[in-house]
């Protein structure tokens, strides 16, 4: 069962474009992952949201969250070529709190 | 720092063989899962284990076996594999924090075909 759904699934922008990524979920969370995923690669930690906060930055990407709406977006701004890849939002789900991913995010950043 | 370390990179099996899939980390990390990626799919919880000597099932835990002797390793069995068992899977690793704070570290997976 999905927890996360991540909106659009892919997303194509010419680099210097800022990206946009949103996940939606469908219960309370204590908090919300990003996770980027290359091909072929396995997925690397972003940035972690808790539920008590609002907004996030981390160099160029910024989280926001809205628990009233039960949603999060990612922000990339000033794209390069190398964030291609796919994005994933995660929130803990069940009694053991272990982490349920959404499908994810294709993003294509042409030179 | 090597991580989470996964053997091997790529496996054919045929219908009814076994196998296990490696899984080993160096961060002391107390949980331990492993995910399925399937296309259009997402990564889906296989089993995970909060300590050594101590696993459960995931979301999709049929057809698939561990166990968690070590802290370090988190071995994934398949007992009689199946076409729907090809898949790419993935380890995960992480401290145990309250509120499950704490970052899930992967390793690059095992790309499993099962004809």
């Amino acid at each position: 069962s999905q927890q996360g759904e991540e909106d659009p699934q892919a997303l194509s922008i010419q680099e210097g474009e800022n990206a946009t990524m949103n996940c939606s979920y469908k219960t309370s969370i204590n908090n919300l992952q990003w996770y980027r995923q290359n091909s072929g690669r396995g997925l690397v930690h972003l940035i972690l949201i808790r539920s008590n906060e609002r907004e996030k930055h981390s160099g160029r990407l910024r989280v926001t969250l809205d628990t009233s709406k039960k949603s999060s977006s990612l922000l990339i701004t000033a794209s390069r070529a190398a964030d291609t890849a796919s994005y994933f939002c995660a929130t803990a789900g069940g009694s053991q709190g272990n982490l349920i991913f959404g499908k994810g995010t294709k993003l294509s950043v042409k030179p | 720092n090597a991580g989470v370390t996964q053997t091997p990179k790529f496996q054919v099996l045929k219908t009814g063989q076994s196998m296990t899939l490696q899984c080993a980390q160096d961060m002391n990390h107390e949980y331990m899962s492993w995910y399925r990626q399937d296309p259009g799919m997402g990564l889906r919880l296989i089993h995970y284990s909060v300590g050594a000597g101590i696993t459960d099932q995931g979301e999709v835990p049929n057809g698939y076996n561990v166990s968690r002797s070590t802290t370090e390793d988190f071995p994934l069995r398949l007992l009689s594999a199946a076409p729907s068992q090809t898949s790419v899977y993935f380890c995960a690793s992480s401290y145990i924090l309250q509120g499950r704070d704490s970052p899930l570290h992967f390793g690059n997976g095992t790309r499993l075909t099962v004809t």
